[in-house]
């Protein structure tokens, strides 16, 4: 079964370094999601992306943080400038989106960054 | 956005069904029920969807009744590997549409 796969599977940083998130969705996917969760808390959205652009974003989603696909295969999350409470797993979605059915998300496994 | 409460956690025994309600007054016309399983440190995995009625396949059951305002996940038999947190979103048919988490149910099975 396809899956959508990120790396790295734990990223550690400095604070006020720059981190970049990879993340592979499923090929034939439409929608890609960046989503984050801090450690004991609920999973929280940041951004949906759409046809080579931002749809959707919420309020952790400010200017230090960016998103990509530079290349058709990839997705990437930046964060210029990292700061403690950036720490979290860092989660990449995609669904399929054809037609009105209601495509479910596929998740990867995540990205734990730790920012020190 | 439809807003989503479930219990906060429930605990039920190795080979006993367990079903999570959740509730969801608000629901809009087009939206669809989506339950997902999350383990920790995993991301969250779907597990069924539907809209109205009975859904069924071979991990789970959705239940949802004529005025779709709440929906029950049944899970038949449950084993040790079913702990985890359960979410039910509810989201529309088209679009970039964001699905909101709400904090999940902590389901712990016991042996």
């Amino acid at each position: 079964e396809p899956e959508v796969t990120q790396t790295p599977s734990h990223q550690v940083t400095q604070m006020g370094q720059e981190v970049i998130l990879r993340c592979v969705p499923i090929s034939n996917h439409l929608y890609f999601y960046w989503y984050r969760q801090i450690l004991g808390q609920k999973v929280e959205f940041l951004v949906s992306f759409y046809n080579n652009e931002i749809s959707e974003k919420s309020e952790i989603f400010d200017d230090q943080f960016s998103v990509e696909r530079p290349d058709g295969s990839n997705f990437t999350l930046k964060i210029r400038s990292t700061k403690l409470e950036d720490s979290a797993m860092y989660f990449c979605a995609s669904r399929e989106g054809l037609g009105g059915y209601n495509s479910p998300l596929h998740f990867g496994n995540g990205t734990r960054l730790t920012v020190t | 956005l439809a807003k989503t409460t479930q219990p906060i956690s429930m605990d039920s025994y190795e080979g006993q069904e367990v079903n999570i309600t959740c509730s969801h007054n608000n629901i809009a016309t087009n939206d669809y029920i989506t339950w997902y399983q999350q383990f920790p440190s995993q991301g969250p995995r779907f597990i069924i969807q539907g809209y109205k009625t009975k859904v069924t396949n071979e991990v789970a059951s959705l239940f949802i009744p004529a005025d779709r305002k709440s929906s029950t996940l049944s899970l038949p038999r449950v084993s040790l590997s079913d702990t985890a947190v359960y979410y039910c979103l509810v989201g529309g048919t088209s679009g970039t549409y964001k699905y909101i988490f709400g904090t999940g149910t902590r389901l712990k099975v016991l042996a």
